[in-house]
């Protein structure tokens, strides 16, 4: 089934841990977006990709890292989670990264204690 | 920065229209997007505007006017499937989406 996944789908972490959160999309799509979504603030970007082996930041990048080795595949990692990283993130691709629309993975939802 | 207006909560009967209004002042223009988000689902897209005026995709239809900073997203026919949240979100200069804080719509028959 073509889309985007995401995985885990939910996780409870304790602060100080790793953590990487998985995102794979078969549409073949050059880039790929991470973002997080908070009560009252919207979706806000993390980091981007525009092609496999870029990367850039977003609006909120500190603390999170991300890689793109190939097309399909754009994990993000937080190296040593804090409770203000609790949020749902959301894995997003779109065929290029300036005239097309983005479509969403179903979430992973995190909790950092 | 970029700044993304639209209204927290509305409310309306079923077989009604509502209007949910999103301004913006963002760095640059390059289109106009809303999404759809059901509650613990991820955002899935409803219509993109890019130049002025209305696109009409069956009950929903989105306006743009870029000399006012204004977008809304009009709902026909309303559906209690259509209880949802809205997002609006702006292509800015750098190819890159601003999302407002979204427009919860609750339905009641």
């Amino acid at each position: 089934i073509a889309g985007i996944t995401q995985a885990p789908t939910s996780q409870i972490l304790a602060a100080g841990r790793r953590m990487t959160l998985r995102c794979t999309q078969d549409m073949r799509h050059n880039a790929m977006y991470w973002y997080r979504q908070d009560l009252g603030l919207g979706l806000r970007l993390i980091h981007y990709s525009n092609t496999a082996g870029t990367t850039g930041k977003g609006e909120v990048p500190d603390g999170y890292s991300v890689s793109r080795a190939n097309t399909d595949d754009f994990p993000l990692t937080l190296a040593s989670a804090v409770p203000s990283q609790t949020s749902v993130y959301f894995c997003a691709s779109s065929e290029t990264g300036d005239t097309d629309t983005q479509y969403f993975g179903p979430g992973t939802r995190l909790t950092v204690l | 920065g970029q700044n993304i207006d639209q209204p927290t909560e509305m409310t309306a009967t079923e077989g009604a229209i509502v209007q949910i209004n999103c301004t913006y002042q963002t760095s640059g223009f390059n289109g106009l997007f809303w999404y759809q988000q059901h509650a613990g689902e991820a955002p899935t897209f409803l219509s993109y505007n890019v130049l002025d005026g209305l696109e009409e995709k069956g009950r929903f239809s989105s306006f743009l006017s870029r000399s006012k900073g204004y977008s809304y997203l009009l709902l026909k026919e309303l559906q209690m499937k259509d209880s949802a949240s809205y997002l609006c979100a702006v292509r800015d200069s750098d190819y890159k989406l601003s999302f407002g804080a979204g427009t919860t719509v609750t339905v009641r028959a």
